[in-house]
């Protein structure tokens, strides 16, 4: 069966450092796959998009890396603040699909 | 300002009233889709649009309608809600009629109760 995974445990880091979080799937061909943040009670935000021929995507403090072979993606976020705490999600579409499939996110906890 | 509305924020109902959730997207978009989210199962889709006057099941569709006779608008209704629909649901739009390989825009939620 299909599945994207992400740590459901919460990552908490010290302020400064990098924070690396992974998504994992099974039994997808993914053209493109997608990053979100997500604040408690609010709706997600578009962060960075990520092609299959793509292997790494940069925007400010964010780098996204896709790994076909693997079926991994990274997320990492350099240098962190308090202000990057929140639930980050990672999406794809399989190919020839017109929806995308959520990852049930990963809670990021910055330490000042 | 480019937004994705929704209303109501709250709703609190009972089990068989049937509701309508509005949604209502500024930005000229193709594609609208609406989402449920729930602890450890994450976002999943409901309804999507693609345009005007078409609509296609996502992944959990049972219980609820749609319909998409404006561009900008595409309400949920629950015809006859069950407690098993209490739940944050979100609308979302993106500019192309596929809908996966542009960004997605989300409203703020809906947070329904049903009782």
């Amino acid at each position: 069966s299909q599945k994207i995974e992400q740590n459901s445990e919460a990552l908490n880091i010290q302020e400064g450092k990098t924070a690396t979080l992974t998504c994992n799937y099974t039994n997808y061909s993914p053209a493109y796959l997608q990053w979100y943040r997500q604040d408690p009670g609010r709706g997600p935000v578009f962060l960075l998009l990520i092609r299959e021929n793509e292997k790494e995507k940069r925007k400010e403090r964010l780098k996204v890396t896709f790994d076909t072979t693997l079926k991994q993606s990274l997320f990492h976020i350099t240098a962190s603040q308090p202000a990057d705490s929140a639930t980050y999600l990672c999406a794809l579409a399989d190919t020839g699909r017109r929806a995308l499939t959520f990852g049930s996110g990963t809670r990021l906890q910055v330490q000042p | 300002e480019a937004q994705v509305t929704q209303n109501p924020r709250y709703l609190i109902t009972v089990t068989g009233k049937k509701l309508t959730v509005t949604c209502s997207q500024n930005m000229n978009h193709e594609y609208m889709s609406w989402y449920r989210q729930d602890p450890g199962l994450g976002l999943r889709q409901i309804y999507y649009s693609m345009n005007v006057e078409v609509t296609d099941k996502g992944d959990v569709p049972e219980g609820y309608k749609v319909s998409r006779k404006e561009k900008r608008n595409f309400p949920l209704i629950l015809e006859s809600p069950s407690p098993n629909q209490t739940s944050l649901y979100f609308c979302a739009s993106s500019p192309t009629p596929r809908g996966s390989n542009e960004k997605l825009f989300f409203g703020s939620g809906t947070q329904l109760s049903v009782l």
